[in-house]
């Protein structure tokens, strides 16, 4: 069974710029969330969706938006992009919610310079 | 005070030693506890999963929630070279489907031959 793929695995983008990062989940599962990644705050839960609806959202800013698709590929897009975006961002599937058993990709490296 | 505390290490110790993972939380809600294990470069996968109170076993691994104190932990029996990652605690109030986990920090740990 394929893992959770995302791409692309490496990011580098322009303060100002806008990016779009892409997760295919494990076949099946229908929840698919998201985390920021960074050393000084660790791993952060942005948020998580089912069934293409958006059930639970972490403390971020509007900039940070996603959605997802009928067949459950996800995507986050993050606009006007700051230094302190610079994280790896994760997504994680699971069958039925972060709660559970969840498998997470190996994220796409974003760097804001 | 931050909801999940995890001391960050970095903890080193020879093959073969008795690892003690722990975490302290803030959060008398929280009731499903887990462990994760991210190798460098990688996305984290899921070690152990437990709820409420009490030890959970798992080959070299053992899980304990002690929720009078707020405090879970992670041992390693036999550690061995391959064990080296950085170990991350979460936990979620909820059950169900919904609910987003909160993550420590990770204690990065490095077994020596």
């Amino acid at each position: 069974k394929a893992g959770v793929t995302q791409t692309p695995r490496y990011l580098i983008k322009t303060r100002g710029q806008q990016v779009t990062l892409s997760c295919s989940p494990i076949s099946g599962h229908r929840s698919v969330s998201w985390y920021q990644q960074t050393p000084g705050q660790g791993l952060q839960f942005l948020f998580e969706y089912f069934s293409e609806t958006q059930r639970n959202k972490g403390n971020f800013p509007g900039r940070f938006s996603g959605r997802q698709f009928s067949n459950s590929r996800s995507e986050m897009n993050v606009s006007t992009l700051e230094l302190g975006d610079s994280a790896l961002y994760l997504c994680a599937s699971s069958f039925r919610g972060p709660s559970y058993e969840q498998y997470f990709g190996p994220g796409t490296r974003l760097t804001v310079t | 005070q931050k909801e999940v505390e995890q001391d960050p290490g970095p903890l080193s110790v020879p093959e073969g030693a008795i690892v003690s993972l722990n975490c302290t939380y803030s959060n008398s809600a929280f009731q499903y506890f887990m462990w994760y294990r991210q190798y460098s470069r990688k996305g984290p996968e899921l070690l152990m999963y437990t709820y409420s109170s009490g030890n959970k076993e798992d080959g070299r691994f053992t899980a304990q929630v002690d929720k009078s104190s707020k405090y879970i932990s992670l041992f390693i029996r036999d550690s061995q070279p391959s064990d080296s990652a950085t170990y991350l605690c979460a936990m979620t109030p909820y059950g169900g489907s919904q609910g987003n986990l909160i993550f420590g920090k990770g204690t990065k740990l490095s077994v020596k031959p």
